[in-house]
């Protein structure tokens, strides 16, 4: 079926900690997924995709990592800053759609302390 | 950096009028998408759009729900009749190559009353 969820409704690190969001998914035939982050009141902010032919991939300070076998995915934020604080959604396409359908999971609200 | 822009910001309307919600997708890209998301869910899926026509809709999308790009620019959703449970978040998107890296605009707030 189509699922795909976060771990952690809030994480709460310290300003400068890396910061570790997870995210898992039910459809194995799900080949396209992306990170988005929403601050409030605003719409959502695409942060990094990957496909399923990879792993890893690497931004700007975020990594993204992707287990297929266990179809986890997460979201690491170095250095996390204020600035950083948003509810973060990973979301997916699967394979069988070539329409954009994107499904969205349920978000984590990171909080950063300074 | 081309943004993709939503008006108006807030539309407030009594239940059973219809409204138009208005997109302005980034100039070159092909693929455009409605969403909605309900306060404190998660966003949800309504449409999708390319060379005129829908790729696919959701269950949510019924009849009362049409889209349409009038001119070159613009990209609209039409709620018909709207309900109470219609209010949300309604945010549209688009891509350019494909329906890869989908950029969002910063939503209309609809309230049903």
């Amino acid at each position: 079926g189509e699922s795909v969820g976060l771990h952690l409704p809030t994480l709460s690190v310290q300003e400068g900690d890396n910061s570790i969001i997870n995210c898992a998914y039910s459809n194995s035939a799900s080949d396209y997924f992306i990170w988005y982050k929403q601050e409030s009141g605003k719409g959502p902010q695409f942060i990094i995709d990957i496909r399923s032919n990879m792993d890893k991939r690497q931004g700007q300070r975020v990594t993204v990592l992707l287990n297929k076998t266990v179809k986890h995915l997460s979201l690491q934020i170095a250095a996390t800053q204020p600035g950083d604080s948003a509810v973060y959604f990973c979301a997916e396409i699967t394979g069988s759609s070539n329409t954009g359908k994107l499904i969205f999971g349920q978000g984590t609200t990171l909080q950063v302390k300074p | 950096e081309p943004e993709v822009t939503q008006t108006p910001s807030h539309q407030v309307t009594q239940m059973g009028q219809e409204v138009i919600l208005r997109c302005v997708p980034i100039s070159n890209h092909l693929y455009f998408y409605w969403y909605r998301q309900i306060l404190g869910q998660k966003v949800e899926f309504l449409v999708s759009f390319y060379n005129n026509e829908i790729s696919e809709k959701s269950e949510i999308f019924d009849d009362q729900f049409s889209v349409e790009r009038p001119d070159g620019s613009n990209f609209t959703l039409k709620i018909r009749s709207t309900k109470l449970e219609d209010s949300a978040m309604y945010f549209c998107a688009s891509s350019r190559q494909g329906v890869y890296e989908q950029y969002f605009g910063p939503g209309t707030r609809l309230t049903v009353t």
